[in-house]
């Protein structure tokens, strides 16, 4: 079974710290994808990252980096010099067998 | 391109009514899926539509269905709508092998 595991809740930094937001996943699948989305409060699902399972490479893009390690199962999303339009809910999720299953989202609270 | 276009943005319904939501997906994206979301239980899988056909299914009652249109729309309908039926509705539109998936902005439905 595919499970998506994003441990903290809730999570609140004072701008321009960085912040990590952990994810775990778990599937018997070889071949799966893993994603990063924001939901600003508007609701809306932003894409922000892709990853598929047999590349394990790093990736930054501005203040954003990916760590995805397979022999943990971990994929996590670190923000560096948090600003307060990062605040927002930020879901990991995992796609294999035509589905994508999300993580219970953790909230990012980016304080002035 | 245009991005994934829910409507309505909003509906109010009774306890016992049923509703109907729509979703129209990228232009040239075959797939799409429904998702419901509430602070409870997070964003959980409806079903998933390619090509008219229902692919993939998640753990809700029969009073949760859907259809996909030629032009690749889709609806989703809840019938006999109870007070925990109030959520926020995503739907997500995608390309081959759910790659990627693009998120409308969803529709608030509010049971009472």
């Amino acid at each position: 079974a595919q499970k998506v595991t994003q441990a903290q809740t809730e999570i609140s930094v004072v701008e321009k710290e960085d912040v990590t937001l952990d994810c775990v996943y778990e599937t018997r699948d070889t071949t799966y994808y893993l994603f990063w989305y924001k939901q600003p409060p508007s609701g809306e699902l932003v894409f922000l990252i892709r990853r598929n399972s047999f590349d394990e490479q790093n990736e930054i893009s501005g203040r954003y980096s990916w760590n995805f390690q397979k022999s943990t199962s971990s994929f996590n999303f670190t923000i560096t010099a948090s600003q307060v339009v990062d605040s927002a809910v930020y879901f990991c999720a995992l796609s294999s067998d035509d589905k994508i299953i999300f993580g219970k989202g953790t909230r990012l609270h980016i304080l002035p | 391109k245009a991005g994934v276009t829910q409507t309505p943005r909003y509906l109010i319904k009774t306890r016992g009514q049923q509703v109907t939501l729509s979703c129209s997906p990228i232009s040239g994206h075959r797939s799409v899926s429904w998702y419901q979301q509430t602070p409870g239980q997070g964003l959980q899988f409806l079903f998933e539509y390619f090509s008219e056909t229902q692919r993939n299914k998640g753990n809700f009652p029969g009073r949760f269905s859907g259809r996909q249109f030629s032009n690749s729309r889709s609806e989703m309908n809840v019938s006999t709508l109870e007070l925990g039926d109030s959520a926020l509705y995503l739907c997500a539109s995608s390309g081959y092998l759910n790659t990627e998936a693009f998120f409308g902005q969803g529709t608030r439905l509010t049971v009472v």
